[in-house]
């Protein structure tokens, strides 16, 4: 079974706080690591993708993945009310996917 | 790029009857196109992955007799709700894979039966 964890939520932070999403993930032979953002009744969106240990950082947004410990983190700088979302962790290898059950954050004005 | 359409955005039906849901890629071929469900407030469920020319594999617990999938070209993948009921009713996603990227998501059918 290849799980993906993440809390569930909702995250609140006030608006211009740093958002922290946290995703831990069971299948080692992960290559690829993205996440999604799905507003309420949308479909999701690609945000961010990271591949290699580190951070990738994107305008306002860091991704950090760490294959030793199996996690994989985004960080939303400077948050907006608009970054209020469900965030999906999503671990893959070639084109399949393992969706996490999201994260719902909750940027207070 | 990666523009992933689906038609239509929404269905009312009634129960018994058939619904066929499109699922194209715009811009790119896709050998690969998955078809998800999602209740309200609840996580992304895959039902089926479906491959151009080929059958679709399904997930545990999906009828692949009442969810026909066909992926007769490189931009179009189609779900065919069979007999439809009110326990149907959710909304379905279609991604479609772009070779050396990821999943880039179609905006979704509503479907309500009745």
């Amino acid at each position: 079974q290849k799980e993906v964890e993440q809390n569930s939520g909702p995250l609140s932070v006030p608006e211009g706080a740093i958002a922290s999403l946290n995703c831990t993930y069971s299948d080692r032979g992960s290559q690829s690591f993205f996440w999604y953002r799905q507003y309420s009744g949308k479909s999701p969106e690609l945000i961010m993708f990271i591949y290699s240990n580190g951070d990738k950082e994107d305008g306002r947004f860091t991704a950090q993945l760490n294959k030793a410990s199996q996690y994989v983190s985004l960080l939303i700088r400077d948050s907006q009310p608009s970054d209020s979302a469900t965030y999906l962790c999503a671990p893959g290898s070639g084109y399949a996917l393992n969706f996490g059950k999201g994260t719902s954050l909750l940027v207070t004005p | 790029g990666a523009v992933v359409s689906q038609h239509p955005s929404w269905v009312i039906c009634k129960s018994g009857t058939s619904v066929k849901i499109e699922c194209r890629s715009l811009d790119f071929q896709a050998t690969t196109m998955f078809w998800y469900r999602q209740f309200p407030k609840q996580s992304l469920m895959l039902m089926a992955t479906s491959n151009e020319g080929s059958k679709a594999t399904y997930e545990q617990g999906v009828e692949k007799d009442k969810f026909l999938i066909n992926h007769a070209s490189l931009t179009l993948s189609t779900l065919t709700v069979t007999s439809a009921h009110p326990e149907d009713s959710s909304f379905y996603i279609c991604s479609a894979h772009r070779e050396g990227e990821t999943q880039y998501f179609g905006p979704g059918t509503r479907l309500l039966v009745l």
